[in-house]
């Protein structure tokens, strides 16, 4: 049973470019969400997706942006980079939409390093 | 304004021993509050979460215990192991919906052979 899987585990860019990461769930779950995780610090909620759509957004600016596609997998793009995006971005599935209850879980991450 | 604390960047503990990790919120609508530990280089990996409506829960080696009115809750590793080294995250959820968990800076467990 295969995990959460992201892509890429490293990449390295310049500011003002643009990236997408890209997310696989776990089996079974429908719902993708994605944190970034600056040095030091726990993981902050970005925003969520079900049914394709944004369900919830934290207190990120609208540089952020996402996607869902039919087969629950996800995308992440930052435009604009600025220094300060340089983060670890986690995605994290969970069971389907609206269960009470239950964990995140996550994959192991993007490390985006801005410069 | 951070929701959820962890005031302890650092922990070092002696195999064998007790290990606890305390965690604070603010919200009050706080209901469901998980344990999360994090390796180097992988994602968080979940550990044990409690209910809003129970004080303790058990799993293993593992407990955690909540006391709403103190808005803290603590992890207990009992007993500890090298194996448990590691950076630990407090989360805590508003409601059942969205599952938009608030997590804390992180507690680093040293467990000393």
């Amino acid at each position: 049973d295969a995990g959460v899987t992201q892509s890429p585990t490293h990449l390295i860019k310049t500011r003002g470019q643009q990236v997408t990461l890209r997310c696989s769930p776990k089996s079974g779950h429908d719902t993708v969400s994605w944190y970034q995780q600056a040095l030091g610090q726990g993981p902050q909620f970005i925003f969520q997706y079900y049914e394709e759509e944004e369900r919830q957004r934290g207190n990120f600016p609208d540089r952020f942006s996402g996607h869902q596609f039919p087969n629950y997998s996800s995308e992440l793009n930052v435009n604009a980079l600025l220094l300060g995006d340089s983060a670890l971005y986690l995605c994290a599935s969970s069971l389907p939409g609206g269960s009470q209850g239950g964990e995140l879980f996550f994959g192991e991450g993007s490390r985006l390093t801005v410069l | 304004d951070q929701q959820v604390k962890q005031n302890s960047p650092s922990l070092s503990v002696q195999e064998g021993r007790i290990s606890i990790l305390n965690c604070d919120y603010t919200n009050s609508m706080f209901d469901y509050f998980l344990w999360y530990k994090k390796y180097p280089a992988e994602g968080p990996t979940f550990l044990i979460s409690i209910s809003s409506i129970k004080d303790k829960n058990e799993d293993g080696r593992f407990t955690v215990f909540l006391n709403k009115s103190a808005k803290h809750l603590s992890l207990h590793i009992v007993p500890s192991q090298p194996g448990d080294s590691a950076v630990y995250f407090c989360a805590a959820r508003e409601g059942n919906y969205g599952q938009n968990f608030v997590f804390g800076p992180g507690t680093r467990l040293s467990v000393l052979p």
